[in-house]
């Protein structure tokens, strides 16, 4: 059964501050996706990446296919980039196009 | 991309009736699903939206709890039926484009009191 970790839960930072959020996955994957959802409960797709590195502004996204590992990384967060941050992979249950997420990661970015 | 909405954006309702959400996409999708995320848990896929034929569930999801329509390529409804305070939860519709990427809709935030 696939399952999606990610750490941390929660994370508290202040403006300015590089932050980290870890994602691993247990079975091999076609594609992860990493999406934020802000309070209101809508959700916002990020990226979804197979290999390598993506960029867009101040997010990247990195993937190590053979350690089953993903990184979502925020340069000089600021308080808007407050939400809740859920990786996500296909290849749950046979069928490819089926996400397995994880249960999330709270920031919190204080001015 | 795919721009998706959803009506309504929230709601309260008694425990015994039913709700019907509609999500509309900006762009004719093949596959389409409903999400349900109950508070403090993550996503769980509900079912997913067949254009002309009944929908997929998945296990712990029945039609005559979540029944699904999806008449065209652009449109689809989940209805909540004899809502209890346990489905009070966020509800996202989602599509999938080419190459495996899926586009949420905003939610439908449901209160059952």
């Amino acid at each position: 059964k696939n399952e999606v970790e990610q750490s941390p839960q929660n994370l508290t930072a202040q403006e300015g501050e590089f932050i980290t959020i870890n994602c691993s996955y247990s079975v091999g994957i076609s594609a992860l996706h990493w999406l934020q959802q802000h309070p209101g409960g809508g959700i916002v797709s990020l990226f979804m990446l197979s290999s390598g590195k993506k960029k867009h502004g101040r997010l990247i996204a990195t993937i190590n296919i053979q350690e089953k590992h993903s990184s979502l990384h925020i340069t000089a967060s600021h308080p808007r980039d407050s939400a809740v941050y859920i990786c996500a992979d296909n290849n749950s249950g046979g069928s490819n196009y089926k996400l397995t997420f994880g249960k999330g990661t709270l920031l919190t970015v204080n001015p | 991309s795919a721009v998706i909405s959803q009506k309504p954006s929230r709601d309260i309702c008694q425990r015994g009736t039913s709700l019907t959400i509609q999500c509309q996409v900006d762009s004719q999708v093949t596959m389409m699903f409903w999400y349900r995320q109950q508070p403090g848990q993550s996503l769980t896929l509900i079912a997913t939206a067949n254009q002309g034929s009944e929908a997929t569930y998945e296990s712990g999801f029945v039609i005559d709890k979540f029944p699904i329509s999806r008449p065209n390529l652009t449109f689809s409804t989940l209805t909540v039926s004899n809502m209890s305070p346990e489905d009070s939860s966020i509800y996202l519709c989602s599509v999938l484009v080419p190459r495996y990427e899926q586009y949420f809709g905003p939610g439908t935030r449901l209160t059952v009191t």
